[in-house]
């Protein structure tokens, strides 16, 4: 069964500061890999996809990375603002398996920017 | 503007009632999917559906019931069955189904609550 865990549960940081966030899953047998952004209280609003044959993805100031082989992503977040601060979650469509077929996301990781 | 929108916004259910929450979308999707997040848990996948008049369980179906009659519309019905009703609901589309490789998209999210 695949399992996504998402490193740090929680980040606190100070405005300006590169950082980067961990997902890692335990079935390599994806088809893609989605970031996802969530404020409080609302949904979750895509933020890059990787399909399985790429190795990044790059969107203004953000930049997620996919090693499948070793089960992991990273999301790069530059120059960071108070605006960034949100839930950042991972999920990964899987391709094997009991769930072939079904997302499997990550518990997120809370994110604090401050000026 | 294309997107999904879930109404209402905050339902309040009296123990041993069936509510219905709406969703609907005009991305011109195949596929709708029903979430359910709670505190502390990542997403967990109710139903969802690749085609009008198709559905199908994902892995916490027990409880609620769906249904599919129009493209644009996947209502989610949480009956009195429903032991923990009480939960953060979000509705999803995405151009084709899973096992595809489409980006998925996301309302803004019901939050039920069971007084």
């Amino acid at each position: 069964k695949q399992e996504v865990t998402q490193i740090p549960a929680a980040l606190s940081v100070p405005e300006g500061e590169n950082l980067v966030l961990n997902c890692s899953f335990t079935d390599s047998a994806i088809y893609n890999l989605q970031w996802f952004r969530q404020d409080p209280g609302k949904g979750l609003t895509s933020l890059l996809l990787i399909q399985s044959s790429q190795r990044e993805q790059t969107s203004g100031r953000l930049n997620a990375s996919l090693d499948k082989s070793s089960g992991r992503s990273t999301l790069y977040i530059a120059a960071s603002q108070p605006g960034d601060s949100a839930t950042y979650l991972c999920a990964v469509l899987n391709a094997g398996g009991t769930s072939y077929g079904k997302l499997t996301f990550g518990q997120g990781t809370i994110l604090t920017v401050h000026p | 503007d294309g997107g999904i929108t879930q109404s209402p916004k905050y339902l309040f259910r009296k123990e041993g009632q069936n509510v219905t929450l709406s969703c609907e979308q005009n991305l011109n999707h195949d596929a709708m999917y029903w979430y359910r997040q709670d505190p502390g848990q990542g997403l967990r996948l109710i139903y969802y559906s690749q085609i009008v008049n198709d559905f199908q369980k994902g892995d916490i179906a027990e409880g609620y019931s769906v249904s599919r009659e129009k493209k644009e519309s996947f209502p989610l019905t949480v009956t009195s069955a429903q032991k923990n009703p009480t939960a953060f609901y979000l509705c999803a589309s995405s151009a084709r189904g899973l096992g595809g490789i489409g980006e998925l998209f996301f309302g803004e999210g019901s939050r039920l609550t069971v007084l």
